[in-house]
Parts: structure tokens; C-alpha cells; sequence
């Protein structure tokens, strides 16, 4: 069963410092992977995306890393500001062609506070 | 919200009654998708269409349904058959199905009295 889980859950840091979310997958036949940014009562926004063969990808302050062996992939976030709380999204998308299917991860709700 | 639109922002229904989703883009995308996020869970995909006049079920099809006459147009009603409809609505769409990627609207909260 193809299946996308993001830890931790929920994650409270102080303005400024890093932390690092978590997305393991078992998604199969993998086609790319990429983490969502979502504000509350909004849509997602991309931040990043991932094919097989990349294994680090940088979007200002968010760098994800995608290691295709292990199924995992992060989203490290530096500097962190009160603006990057919301919820963060893995998705990973699976198959090929017109019948590509993307799975959802549940999210991580990451809070910033001053 | 990346020329994605959807309304209301927020919907009151009554048990029993049927209730239509707006979504338009100006992407000149051809392949629309609307999803269900309930908290707790991944967004799940209800229904998509490749291009116009074309749909296909999703995963959680039952209750609900589209059309797609105009290529910017994708609405979304939600019947009196839909058993738990109280969930936040998301219209996303792609320049082609497949690999490329989705672009989301801000979302419609319905919730039935």
C-alpha cells in the first residue's frame, strides 16, 4: 500500500533557530517528491520538488534532501520566522504518465514562537 | 494563490441540501483536481478532470460530483448523499495529469448544520 508518514506530529521552536521535518515513504513506482507549505485555512504552496536522481534541493531558507534508497526524505528549515508557521506537507507522487497519483502525507504542524 | 480561485471561502448547509464548490483558474491548465482535507489525514482526491467535457472518479467519489464545460471551470456539488460533508474543499490544477505539478486554490470550508 502505497503510504507517505511525516513526523514529528506537531513542532513548537523559538524564533531563529533550525529544526528539521521528517517524510519517510513507501511509494512505489516512485516519480518525484515534493513538500507542501500550507498556512492555516489556505492551500498549499510548493516549496520544493525531487526526482530520483537529486538528493538536495534549496528554496531560500528550506533545503529538502531526498534519499531514494531509504525512502526518506527532510525539510530543514534555518533561521526559522514567525511567518514559517503552518503546516508542512510531504507528497509523493507515484506512477507514471497520465495516471500519476499523488499520496499525501498527514503534515507536520510546525509553530514558531518569538 | 496562483491564479487559482475558489468560492465561498466558507459555507453554511443544511442537512439534506445539495451545495456547489466554485473553482475557475486562469492557468490555461488542462487537468483540474478537487480534494477533501479533514484534520488528521492527507488530502484525498475526489474527482479530477484531464480536459474539458472529461472526469474521473478519485478515491472518495461517493456523494459527490463535477462538470467540466469550460476549460477554467471545474465546480464541485456536494449531495445530500455525502454522509459527513463538514471538511475543508481544495481545487488544484496542473498544466498537464501526471508529474506536473499541482497548483491549489485557497479552499472552500463547508460545514452542515
Amino acid at each position: 500500500k502505497n503510504q507517505v508518514e511525516q513526523s514529528p506530529q506537531s513542532l513548537i521552536i523559538l524564533e531563529g533557530k533550525n529544526c528539521t521535518l521528517q517524510c519517510n515513504y513507501t511509494v512505489s513506482p516512485f516519480s518525484n517528491l515534493r513538500w507542501y507549505k500550507q498556512d492555516t485555512g489556505r492551500g498549499p504552496v510548493s516549496l520544493t520538488i525531487m526526482t530520483f536522481s537529486e538528493n538536495t534541493k534549496s528554496n531560500g531558507r528550506y533545503t529538502a534532501t531526498l534519499d531514494a534508497d531509504t525512502k526518506q526524505s527532510s525539510l530543514h528549515i534555518t533561521a526559522s520566522q514567525l511567518s514559517d508557521s503552518a503546516s508542512y506537507i510531504c507528497v509523493v507522487s507515484a506512477g507514471g504518465g497520465a495516471t500519476n497519483k499523488l499520496i499525501f502525507g498527514t503534515g507536520t504542524l510546525l509553530a514558531v514562537q518569538p | 494563490d496562483g491564479g487559482i480561485t475558489q468560492s465561498p471561502k466558507y459555507l453554511f448547509r443544511k442537512e439534506g441540501q445539495n451545495v456547489t464548490l466554485s473553482c475557475e483558474q486562469n492557468l490555461n491548465h488542462d487537468a483540474m483536481y478537487w480534494y477533501r482535507q479533514d484534520p488528521g489525514q492527507g488530502l484525498r482526491l475526489i474527482y479530477y478532470s484531464q480536459i474539458v467535457n472529461d472526469f474521473q472518479k478519485g478515491d472518495i467519489a461517493e456523494g459527490y460530483s463535477v462538470s467540466r464545460e469550460k476549460k477554467e471551470s471545474f465546480p464541485l456539488t456536494v449531495t445530500s448523499a455525502q454522509k459527513n460533508p463538514t471538511a475543508f474543499y481544495l481545487c488544484a490544477s496542473s498544466a498537464r495529469t501526471g508529474s506536473h505539478e499541482q497548483f491549489f486554490g485557497p479552499g472552500t470550508r463547508l460545514t452542515v448544520l
